[in-house]
């Protein structure tokens, strides 16, 4: 049974730049939230898709945003990268029948220059 | 930012002995979860507490949850080189609200 998946790994970007990240829930999870977590810090919560709609959404600007595709995974863009967003980006899959059972994914590093 | 804040930020114990991390958090909440992370990478759920227990075990893994005092524990006992990690507790609140609220974390050395 396939956990999170999540791509790339790894990514460099130069400030100014787009990004896309992606994630495929977990086996019979419907539910994606998007969490940012800066080195050092525990990961913060940018928000979550359920339906292909935005649910819930935390303290991050409108260059975040996403997408949920009808097979329950979704994409993280961010647009106009700064320094700061430079950070582990982690994707979180859960079941609307068992709303706080999480999995994680294992991130994405992006790293902007 | 961060709900939570974990106590202490750094461990560092002998294989064998017991750890003890603490965690306090600033609203009412509907469950408690604690997480491990390896290197930077992804988030391993250990275990989650509801606010109406006082107590729960899994495996070498002890929490306990103090809803008047707004603070957990996770005691890890019998510790391994493996168990070294960074771990985080996250409350989900009672609210309609659907995040996780992480704390900054303690950082848990386990030495041979």
């Amino acid at each position: 049974d396939a956990g999170v998946t999540q791509s790339p790994t790894h990514l460099i970007k130069t400030r100014g730049q787009q990004v896309t990240l992606r994630c495929s829930p977990k086996s019979g999870h419907d539910t994606v939230s998007w969490y940012q977590q800066a080195l050092g810090q525990g990961p913060q919560f940018i928000f979550q898709y359920y339906e292909e709609e935005e649910r819930q959404r935390g303290n991050f600007p409108d260059r975040f945003s996403g997408h949920q595709f009808p097979n329950y995974s979704s994409e993280l863009n961010v647009n106009a990268l700064l320094l700061g967003d430079s950070a582990l980006y982690l994707c979180a899959s859960s079941s609307s029948r068992d709303r706080y059972g999480y999995t994680f994914g294992s991130g994405t590093r992006l790293t902007v220059v | 930012s961060q709900q939570g804040e974990e106590d202490p930020q750094a461990l560092s114990i002998q294989e064998g002995e017991n750890a003890t991390m603490n965690c306090s958090y600033k609203t009412s909440i509907n469950n408690l979860q604690w997480y491990r992370q390896n290197s930077g990478r992804g988030l391993v759920h250990l275990i989650l507490i509801r606010s109406n227990e006082r107590e729960k075990h899994s495996g070498r893994l002890r929490v306990t949850l103090d809803t008047s005092k707004k603070s957990s524990s996770l005691l890890i006992t019998a510790s391994r080189a493996a168990d070294t990690a960074s771990y985080f507790c996250a409350t989900a609140r009672m609210d309609s609200s659907y995040k996780l609220i992480f704390g900054s974390g303690t950082r848990l050395l386990v030495r041979p």
